[in-house]
C-alpha cells in the first residue's frame, strides 16, 4: 500500500498562501493523490485531486513533483475558516478504491 | 436536506447492549463506507460496500456488522457494544472510479 507522510502540524497567518506538504514515495503508477480536510469534528470535505498533472479549482491547487513521489496542497490566501486538519491520501484503486486516511496536517490560520 | 443523512447524531448506551448506526444518501451513489474516528486521530475504516449485494472488510471490523438494505441505506451494527467503541462514526459515498466521496455529519457513540 502506497502511504503518505505530512507534518503534523503548521501554522499560516491569515491572508497568506498556505502550502501543505505531503510525502508518498512509494505511490504506484494508477494511484492518484486525494486531498481532504475535516473542520472540527465535521465529516471531511473533499478538495481536490491529481494523478500527474497540477490541478487548480475554487479551493486550491494541487502541485505534484515530476516523479509523483510528493505534492503540495495550496490554498493561495488562508482565512480564519481553512483552520482544519488536511489529509492527503493516496486512492489505492486495485484495491476497490477505498479511501485510507493517515493522521494530517493540522493548519491553524491565526489573524 | 443533507445528501448523505446520518441517525442518531449522538447516543449514549450501556456496555453489552446492541446498537444500530444508520445512514441514508440521496446522491444516487452506488458506494457506501463505514469509518470510525477516536480523538485526535484520522479515520479508519470499519466496512465499506461497493453495491447492494456486496460487503467488504476495512481496516477495524472486529465487533461491527453491516447490511446494505438498499442501494440509499446502509446501516453498521454493534452486537455487543463495549466501552472502547465510544467514538465518532462517519458515513460516506461515493460513485465508482476516480471521484470524490461525500461524507455524512456523523454520529458521536459514547458505550458506558
Amino acid at each position: 500500500d502506497a502511504k503518505t507522510t505530512q507534518p503534523p502540524s503548521m501554522d499560516c497567518a491569515e491572508g497568506r498562501a498556505a502550502n501543505l506538504p505531503c510525502n508518498h514515495s512509494t505511490i504506484s503508477g494508477n494511484e492518484y493523490v486525494y486531498w481532504y480536510r475535516q473542520i472540527h469534528s465535521q465529516g471531511p470535505q473533499y478538495i481536490i485531486h491529481g494523478l500527474k498533472n497540477n490541478e487548480t479549482n475554487e479551493m486550491a491547487s494541487l502541485i505534484i513533483t515530476e516523479d509523483r513521489k510528493s505534492s503540495t496542497l495550496i490554498l493561495p490566501h488562508a482565512t480564519l475558516r481553512d483552520t482544519a486538519v488536511y489529509y492527503c491520501i493516496v486512492f489505492i484503486y486495485n484495491q476497490g478504491g477505498k479511501l485510507i486516511f493517515g493522521q494530517g496536517t493540522e493548519l491553524s490560520v491565526k489573524p | 436536506d443533507a445528501d448523505v443523512t446520518q441517525t442518531p447524531r449522538n447516543r449514549i448506551t450501556k456496555t453489552g447492549k446492541r446498537i444500530m448506526l444508520e445512514c441514508s444518501q440521496t446522491k444516487g451513489h452506488d458506494r457506501m463506507y463505514w469509518y470510525r474516528q477516536d480523538p485526535g486521530l484520522g479515520l479508519r475504516l470499519i466496512y465499506y460496500s461497493f453495491d447492494v449485494k456486496d460487503i467488504n472488510k476495512g481496516e477495524i471490523s472486529d465487533g461491527y456488522s453491516v447490511s446494505r438494505q438498499a442501494q440509499a441505506k446502509f446501516s453498521l451494527s454493534l452486537e455487543s457494544a463495549i466501552p472502547n467503541q465510544t467514538a465518532l462514526y462517519f458515513c460516506a459515498t461515493s460513485r465508482q472510479g476516480y471521484t470524490e466521496a461525500f461524507f455524512g455529519q456523523g454520529t458521536r457513540l459514547t458505550v458506558v
